[in-house]
């Protein structure tokens, strides 16, 4: 079984700071089924990233996915007011066939 | 769009059947998925089925009791869920499942139905 390890499980960051959150798997694994979610409080996730690099649809050009192998990270270069909510990371593969990260709570400092 | 509905306060030991409504989007042609949230918690998938050929796939904390389905005729997925757990309280999200040659992900969700499992 995959696990994904989100870190730090709190960032504490300011507006216009540069947010780096990470995802690491416990094996290696493709970034093409690396994708990344944000959740703000009583909405659905909304995906950001997929194929571990790719921006989704009207997503601003501040995310940016990368990473191979085992670590990946999600950096979102300018920090707006409305980032500071939960991030997620996601791989497809065996065991379990859809993993999640635990999640990555951005507050503000 | 996506519009899930069915989600309410049953029993330990009970069922209850989730739907899910698609609209704007050629519901058949795409694979979707059930993904849930425990409160406070983070994601869990729980299962998808195919747009192809109904090919489904479960999370084993869920395979043997859940039944996900669907009606391409009436855009709408379902989720049969029997013999419910204290642990399957939760919020059900329906998602697109995207899949491509190098990518896997979900996308658009739905707002979510709540399931609350009384022990």
């Amino acid at each position: 079984e995959i696990v994904l390890t989100q870190s730090p499980g709190t960032l504490s960051l300011s507006p216009g700071e540069r947010a780096t959150l990470s995802c690491r798997a416990s094996q290696s694994v493709s970034s093409n089924y690396l994708a990344w979610y944000r959740q703000k409080p009583g909405q659905a996730p909304r995906l950001l990233i997929y194929g571990g690099s790719n921006r989704a649809t009207g997503i601003p050009d501040r995310f940016s996915g990368s990473g191979s192998g085992t670590d990946f990270t999600l950096t979102i270069s300018r920090l707006e007011p409305e980032d500071f909510v939960v991030y997620y990371c996601q791989h497809y593969g065996s065991s379990p066939l859809y993993n999640f990260g635990q999640g990555t709570q951005l507050e503000i400092k | 769009q996506l519009l899930e509905s069915g989600g309410g306060l049953v029993q330990s030991g009970g069922s209850l059947r989730l739907s899910c409504t698609a609209s704007r989007f050629t519901f058949r042609t795409y694979a979707m998925a059930w993904v849930r949230q425990a409160p406070g918690r983070g994601l869990e998938w729980v299962s998808s089925i195919s747009g192809r050929d109904g090919s489904t796939y479960y999370a084993d904390s869920v395979r043997g009791r859940f039944t996900i389905s669907r009606d391409d005729s009436k855009n709408t997925l379902y989720l049969q869920m029997n013999i419910l757990r204290a642990e399957d309280t939760a919020t059900y999200f329906c998602a697109v499942l995207v899949i491509t040659v190098t990518a896997r992900y979900f996308d658009p969700w739905g707002r979510g139905t709540l399931v609350t499992v009384s022990s």
